[in-house]
């Protein structure tokens, strides 16, 4: 069983296109996060979110919106998408925030 | 300057041989991660320190809070331990991870 999973693994899609990645945890874990990994691999936090609130929102345009609407699970919708747009988007949680953390296996987002 | 320095950047070796990556931060930390990610891969937090050491299996993982560094070890490397090794750190207070720009290792048979 998977513990953090994420679903497309893969998407390519036009700009200007809306499109939503959706990701579950089957840990219990309270904390839930959102990460971008550019083409450079650097990884970056966007979004943080502990029993369903948002906690953490760097600064990410907001084209980009969150959506958790159990603790299990935490969705990434991006809407207008642009060519930047293109990177690994990984999710992950944690029993809280102090805590191991479990990264779902990433998905690949392709604007063109 | 990144909060989170690690070196190598790249680190290729021969099998067999011992490894160390290290990594430097400026910021107050609660506690530091090591991750892997393998090519086209997903990421596994190899160790979780706030202080002292930590061994599993050929990875030794230590951490100096005083001096803001921390190195992982691996021991007898082989091709498959070929990843990306990425240092994390828990800043102090604000409950997310900065990440190092991680070390690209190639260990040959």
């Amino acid at each position: 069983d998977t513990a953090v999973s994420q679903t497309p693994k893969y998407l390519v899609t036009q700009m200007g296109n809306d499109k939503s990645i959706k990701c579950e945890q089957n840990l219990g874990h309270d904390t839930m996060y959102w990460y971008k990994q550019d083409s450079k691999k650097f990884l970056k936090i966007m979004f943080s979110y502990n029993n369903k609130e948002l906690i953490i929102n760097e600064t990410v345009p907001n084209r980009f919106s969150p959506k958790s609407p159990d603790k299990a699970h935490l969705n990434l919708h991006i809407n207008s998408l642009e060519l930047g747009d293109s990177a690994v988007y990984f999710c992950a949680s944690s029993p809280n925030r102090g805590n191991t953390i479990y990264f779902g296996e990433g998905s690949w987002l392709t604007v063109v | 300057k990144n909060e989170v320095e690690q070196s190598p950047q790249n680190l290729t070796a021969q099998e067999g041989e011992f490894i160390t990556i290290n990594c430097s931060y400026s910021v107050g930390i609660s506690a530091l991660h090591w991750l892997q990610q393998h090519p086209g891969g997903g990421i596994v937090s190899l160790f979780m320190l706030s202080s002292g050491k930590k061994k599993h299996g050929r990875l030794i993982a230590t951490i100096n809070i005083q001096e803001k560094h921390s190195s992982l070890h691996i021991t007898a490397s082989h091709p498959r331990d070929s990843a990306v090794y990425i240092c994390a750190v828990l800043n102090s207070g604000y409950s997310t991870l900065t990440f190092g720009k991680g070390t690209m290792l190639l260990v040959s048979p």
